[in-house]
């Protein structure tokens, strides 16, 4: 079974541009997870979607945005990107039968530099 | 508030001896904890998960404990191998299936041949 995969692996963008990310789920997955990782701050909660509605959402501004597809497919949005945005963005995958936990597969990211 | 702490940054072990990673947690809300395995420039990996009604879980090398009572957790990696050298996140997520994993701030482990 194919892995969580991203795309691009890789993007440089100036402050002021914005930028959108892919993330397709593991086959039958129905959550997408997307995270931000940083050296300063780790790995940070962005947002979770399944059946394409925002189920989770973690404390980041209103120019992070997301959406996800009928086919599970997610996109995320940054818009009026800051130096500060530079990070590896990953998405993760997981089934998400309704109150149980799962484990979250994540794809191999998406680094993105804004300069 | 680092919900989920990683106290050590990094960590050098023997090859063949035992690694142990530890965890602390802050949330009593969280009962579900999972590790990974982070290269760079890839994403996590998911090593090994337990669920808080257990207190230990193995999987070949690999075996979490957790102590619920004391907020903590940790991976033992025995024997240590060289490939083992990675960034380990612990990760925690909360009772009621909510899918968001809130992460530890990692610690490198190295293995040393």
């Amino acid at each position: 079974k194919a892995g969580v995969t991203q795309t691009p692996r890789y993007l440089i963008k100036t402050r002021g541009q914005q930028v959108t990310l892919s993330c397709s789920p593991i086959s039958g997955h129905r959550s997408v997870s997307w995270y931000q990782q940083t050296p300063g701050q780790g790995l940070q909660f962005l947002f979770e979607y399944f059946s394409e509605t925002q189920r989770n959402k973690g404390n980041f501004p209103g120019r992070f945005s997301g959406r996800q597809f009928s086919n599970s497919r997610s996109e995320m949005n940054v818009s009026t990107l800051e130096l500060g945005d530079s990070a590896l963005y990953l998405c993760a995958s997981s089934l998400a039968v309704a109150g149980y936990q799962e484990t979250q597969y994540f794809g191999p990211g998406t680094r993105l530099l804004v300069l | 508030d680092q919900q989920v702490k990683q106290n050590s940054p990094s960590l050098s072990v023997q090859e063949g001896r035992i690694s142990i990673l530890n965890c602390d947690y802050t949330n009593s809300m969280f009962d579900y904890f999972l590790w990974y395995k982070k290269y760079p420039a890839e994403g996590p990996t998911f090593l090994i998960s337990i669920s808080s009604i257990k207190d230990k879980n193995e999987d070949g090398r690999f075996t979490v404990f957790l102590n619920k009572s004391a907020k903590h957790l940790s991976l033992h990696i025995v024997p240590s191998q060289p490939g083992d050298s990675a960034v380990y996140f612990c990760a925690a997520i909360p009772i009621f299936g909510n899918e968001k994993l809130t992460f530890g701030t990692g610690t490198r482990l190295t293995i040393i041949p």
